[in-house]
C-alpha cells in the first residue's frame, strides 16, 4: 500500500528556533521527494525538492532524505511567523503521480 | 517559471448549475494535470488525473459524469461540475506536471476555485 505519513501537529515552535518536519514514505523505490507548503485558504506551494540521499539547503529551509530509512524531513532554520502553514511531504510511488500525506499544522510563536 | 493559473478564484452559483473551472499551464507544457478537492481542515483528495488527448483517468468514488474533465491542449485542462449541488461546495484546485523537461514528478498548483453552492 502506498503511503506517505506525516503527524499532524499542531507543532508549534518559538519564533527564531528550528521547526523540523518529518514525513515516512512506504515505496522503497521512489526516487524524488517533495515539500509543499499550504497557507490556510490558499492552494499548496512548493518550496523543497530533494532526490539524493543527504542535506539539500535552501535559504532557512533544509530538506534531508534517508532512502534506507525511508525518511525525508524539513528543517526551517530561524523560524518566523509567516512559516505558520501546514507542510505537505509528496512522493511519487513508482513513476506515478505523488501521494500527499496529510500535513503538519506549524505554528510559530512570537 | 513553472506557473499555472486557475480561474475563477472563487464562484458562487445556485443548486443544478453547471461550473467550469479552468486550469492553465502559462510558461510550459502539461501533458498530464491533476484535479483536487479539499474540504475545510482536511488534507487533498486526487479526483482525477487529465491527460492530454484522451480521457481523465478519475479516482475510485469520483463520479466522471458529474466532474466532466477536458484536457484539450497542452496548456489548458478544465473541470465542469455538472449541476451542482450543496455539498460539492469545496475548493479545487488544479496542478500540471511540466514533465518531459526532466521534472522528476514535480506538480505546480493553481490558485484554486473556491465554490459555493446555494
Amino acid at each position: 500500500q502506498k503511503e506517505v505519513e506525516q503527524n499532524s501537529g499542531p507543532l508549534s515552535v518559538p519564533e527564531g528556533a528550528i521547526a523540523s518536519l518529518n514525513c515516512t514514505y512506504s515505496d522503497r523505490v521512489s526516487q524524488s521527494f517533495f515539500w509543499y507548503r499550504q497557507y490556510s485558504g490558499k492552494s499548496p506551494e512548493l518550496i523543497m525538492s530533494i532526490y539524493s540521499n543527504g542535506d539539500k539547503e535552501d535559504g532557512r529551509f533544509t530538506a534531508q532524505l534517508n532512502k534506507a530509512s525511508q525518511y525525508v524531513s524539513l528543517l526551517i532554520r530561524d523560524s518566523q511567523p509567516s512559516d505558520s502553514a501546514t507542510y505537505l511531504c509528496a512522493v511519487p510511488f513508482g513513476n506515478e503521480k505523488l501521494t500527499f500525506g496529510t500535513g503538519t499544522r506549524l505554528t510559530i510563536i512570537p | 517559471g513553472a506557473v499555472v493559473s486557475q480561474h475563477p478564484s472563487w464562484v458562487i452559483c445556485k443548486s443544478g448549475t453547471s461550473v467550469k473551472i479552468e486550469c492553465r499551464s502559462l510558461d510550459f507544457q502539461a501533458t498530464t494535470m491533476f484535479w483536487y478537492r479539499q474540504f475545510p481542515k482536511q488534507s487533498l483528495m486526487l479526483m482525477a488525473t487529465s491527460n492530454e488527448g484522451s480521457k481523465a483517468t478519475y479516482e475510485q468514488g469520483v463520479e466522471k459524469d458529474k466532474f466532466l474533465i477536458n484536457h484539450a491542449s497542452l496548456t489548458l485542462s478544465t473541470l465542469t461540475v455538472t449541476s451542482a449541488h450543496p455539498e460539492d461546495s469545496s475548493f479545487y484546485i488544479c496542478s500540471a506536471d511540466p514533465a518531459g523537461a526532466g521534472a522528476k514528478n514535480i506538480q505546480y498548483f493553481g490558485a484554486g476555485t473556491r465554490l459555493s453552492v446555494l
